[in-house]
């Protein structure tokens, strides 16, 4: 069946340092791709997506390109900020399945 | 603002006792879901909805029950039969099922 994996955390930086989170996924569909953030003691807001392959999704200076040939969708941002430190989630969504899935999450320490 | 709203946000069980968590939306989504968080899990699913009066078993549904009488609300129910309820619960609703989520703040319950 489908799936999402993420590297697993904490991944700890420094402000201003370059971000990459690692997401694969294996899909027997045409997935669309999701990063969701989640800040402490709220819920989970979606934070980009992309639908086809070469896609790029990008918000608040976080960019993830959807590489059909790598199965993968990488979170990247140049300069991080303290206010980054959050739970990062990867997931696709199938339409064949009729549902999505999500990775276990990515934790991110900024340290100023 | 549209959103979806999750009630109380700490909730307290008693041994043997059964509990309501509640979720309402005013994003006129037809979907509706709701998720177990455990400390460095990712999200599990519990149930979902596709559409009113309708409702599917997610991965983990044992112990919980839902209902789905309006198109806004999709009340949980943790039952006495789930013997380690202490956890993070998030609703989330779509469009429809494979469509990104927009989530609640999350409601987090714990045992006395």
């Amino acid at each position: 069946g489908d799936s999402v994996t993420q590297m697993e955390g904490p991944v700890t930086l420094s402000e201003e340092a370059f971000l990459t989170i690692n997401c694969t996924y294996t899909a027997t569909g045409y997935p669309s791709l999701f990063w969701y953030v989640q800040y402490p003691g709220e819920g989970l807001q979606l934070l980009l997506k992309a639908t086809k392959a070469d896609d790029k999704g990008s918000n608040k200076g976080f960019e993830a390109t959807y590489r059909k040939e790598t199965t993968s969708f990488h979170l990247e941002k140049g300069s991080v900020q303290v206010s980054d430190s959050a739970v990062y989630f990867c997931a696709l969504s199938d339409l064949e399945d009729d549902k999505i899935i999500f990775g276990k999450g990515t934790r991110l320490h900024i340290l100023p | 603002d549209g959103g979806i709203t999750q009630s109380p946000k700490y909730l307290f069980r008693k041994e043997g006792q059964n509990v309501t968590l509640s979720c309402e939306q005013n994003l006129n989504h037809d979907a509706m879901y709701w998720y177990r968080q455990d400390p460095g899990q990712g999200l599990r699913l519990i149930y979902y909805s596709q559409i009113v009066n309708d409702f599917q078993k997610g991965d983990i549904a044992e112990g919980y029950s839902v209902s789905r009488e309006k198109k806004e609300s999709f009340p949980l129910t943790v039952t006495s039969a789930q013997k380690n309820p202490t956890a993070f619960y998030l609703c989330a609703s779509s469009q429809r099922v494979s469509q990104p989520q927009h989530f609640g703040d999350g409601t987090r319950l714990s045992i006395l």
